[in-house]
């Protein structure tokens, strides 16, 4: 079966570094997205890695290692609106999206 | 503002109703998606439609229907609300001809069945 696994919950300290993981076991891969998810909000896309090595987006990088079945999203200079979900997503051979069920990120001053 | 609209934002039903929510978007996306979420899950996609006139079934398309008439428009029909369709049901739309796939979502609605 398809697999993707994220931790479910994280705690940082405001203006800290934190790194969430993710893995995934999939029939194919054609990319992978990590999205934001303030709660009771919309899910909001944040990155999207299809080869190998580190996207840097501001204070945001996404790392993506296919032959690991591994990626990190990586967030430097918390600020307590990073409080949120973030969505892993990896889009299989049939270009469908499999979801990870996300990892709540609390910060904390 | 461009971007996609869903309706209702939150709903109570009762279980054997029939109900319809609604999703539009005005950014001539061609691919409309529907999804539910339910906590301790990864979004679970119900149906999907790659270009007007055309559908699809997802992971878990049972107890729901949808019809894509137009490029704005995707209502989500659920037949016969059971409580187990209790859920945030979120609609999202994507330019298939972009590279990323990126999806752009609704604001979701929110669907109590008792």
């Amino acid at each position: 079966g398809q697999n993707i696994d994220q931790p479910t919950e994280m705690t940082a300290t405001e203006g800290a570094i934190v790194q969430i993981n993710c893995t995934y076991q999939t029939s194919g891969f054609n990319g992978l997205f990590w999205y934001q998810q303030h709660a009771g909000e919309a899910p909001t896309f944040l990155s999207y890695n299809v080869l190998d090595g580190l996207e840097e987006k501001g204070r945001f990088s996404s790392f993506l290692s296919r032959s690991k079945g591994y990626s990190y999203l990586l967030l430097k200079e918390l600020q307590m609106k990073d409080s949120a979900s973030y969505l892993c997503a990896v889009m299989d051979s049939n270009y469908q999206l499999i979801w990870g069920a996300g990892t709540k990120l609390i910060i904390k001053p | 503002i461009a971007g996609i609209t869903q309706a209702p934002t939150s709903q109570i039903l009762a279980a054997g109703r029939r109900m319809t929510l609604r999703c539009t978007q005005d950014m001539r996306h061609n691919a409309m998606y529907w999804y539910r979420q339910d906590l301790g899950l990864g979004l679970r996609l119900i149906h999907y439609s790659n270009t007007a006139g055309t559908t699809g079934k997802g992971e878990v398309p049972d107890g729901y229907s949808v019809s894509r008439a137009n490029t704005d428009d995707f209502p989500l029909t659920l037949a016969s609300a059971v409580p187990s369709q209790t859920s945030v049901y979120f609609c999202a739309s994507s330019d298939s001809d972009a590279n990323t796939g990126e999806l752009f979502f609704g604001e979701g609605s929110r669907l109590t069945v008792l």
